[in-house]
C-alpha cells in the first residue's frame, strides 16, 4: 500500500499571505496526485489533479506542483474561504487509492 | 446534473451489520465505478474500496477485506456498501463517490451517511 504523508498537520497563516502544503508518497505515484479541500460538515471538493491541473471552477490562486514522491499545494493569497482541511490523494494504483492524513489550514 | 444521494443515518450495536445505499442520477450508471470513502469523527479520509458499475468487479482496502461487500443494482442505478461485524471504531461518515474523466480523480460525492456504532 502506498502511504501518503502530509505536512504540516496544522498551518497557521494570515489572510492575504501565501500557504504551502506538502505531500509525500512512500513510492513514486508519477503525476497521479490530486488535492481536495474539505470544510466542516461538507464533502471534499476537488482542487487539483494530475499534480498540477486545476479542476473546473478552481481559482488561479491554487496551484500544484511535483511528481514522483514529492508534491506541493500552494495558495498564493489566502482568502477567508480558503481556511479548511486539505487532503492529497494518490490514484497511481487505481482502483486502490490512498489519502494523506490532511493539513488543517487555520487563520493566524 | 450528476447526483449521488445516500441513505439516512444509522445507529447499530457492536457486531451488527449496516448497508448504505447510494442512488445515482444524471449520467449512465454503468459508465463509471463507485468508490466508498469513510471519515471517522475529527479524522481524515479513508478509502474503503471501489466497484465497477459495468461488471461488478471490486477492489477492497486490505484492512476491510472479509468485512465489507460492495454491490450495485443497475436496474435502479444504486450502489450499496455493506459492513459487517461492526465495532465502535467503524463509527464514521460514509461517502459514496464517483470519478470524472480521469480514473481515480473524484469529482462527485454523495452527501454522506453517518453510521454510529454504540452499545
Amino acid at each position: 500500500e502506498i502511504v501518503m504523508t502530509q505536512s504540516p498537520a496544522t498551518l497557521s497563516v494570515s489572510p492575504g499571505e501565501r500557504a504551502t502544503l506538502s505531500c509525500r508518497a512512500s513510492q513514486s505515484v508519477s503525476s497521479n496526485l490530486a488535492w481536495y479541500q474539505q470544510k466542516p460538515g461538507q464533502a471534499p471538493r476537488l482542487l487539483i489533479y494530475g499534480a498540477s491541473t486545476r479542476a473546473t471552477g478552481i481559482p488561479a490562486r491554487f496551484s500544484g506542483s511535483g511528481s514522483g514522491t514529492e508534491f506541493t499545494l500552494t495558495i498564493s493569497s489566502l482568502q477567508s474561504e480558503d481556511f479548511a482541511v486539505y487532503y492529497c490523494q494518490q490514484y497511481n494504483n487505481w482502483p486502490a487509492y490512498t489519502f494523506g492524513q490532511g493539513t488543517k489550514l487555520e487563520i493566524k | 446534473q450528476v447526483q449521488l444521494v445516500q441513505s439516512g443515518a444509522e445507529v447499530k450495536k457492536p457486531g451488527a451489520s449496516v448497508k448504505v445505499s447510494c442512488k445515482a442520477s444524471g449520467y449512465t450508471f454503468t459508465s463509471y465505478g463507485i468508490s466508498w470513502v469513510r471519515q471517522a469523527p475529527g479524522q481524515g479520509l479513508e478509502w474503503m474500496g471501489w466497484i465497477s458499475a459495468y461488471n461488478g468487479n471490486t477492489n477492497y482496502a486490505q484492512k476491510l477485506q472479509g468485512r465489507v461487500t460492495m454491490t450495485t443494482d443497475t436496474s435502479t442505478s444504486t450502489a450499496y456498501m455493506e459492513l459487517r461485524s461492526l465495532r465502535s471504531d467503524d463509527t464514521a461518515v460514509y461517502y459514496c463517490a464517483r470519478a470524472g474523466m480521469v480514473q481515480g480523480v473524484i469529482t462527485r460525492w454523495g452527501q454522506g451517511t453517518l453510521v454510529t456504532v454504540s452499545s
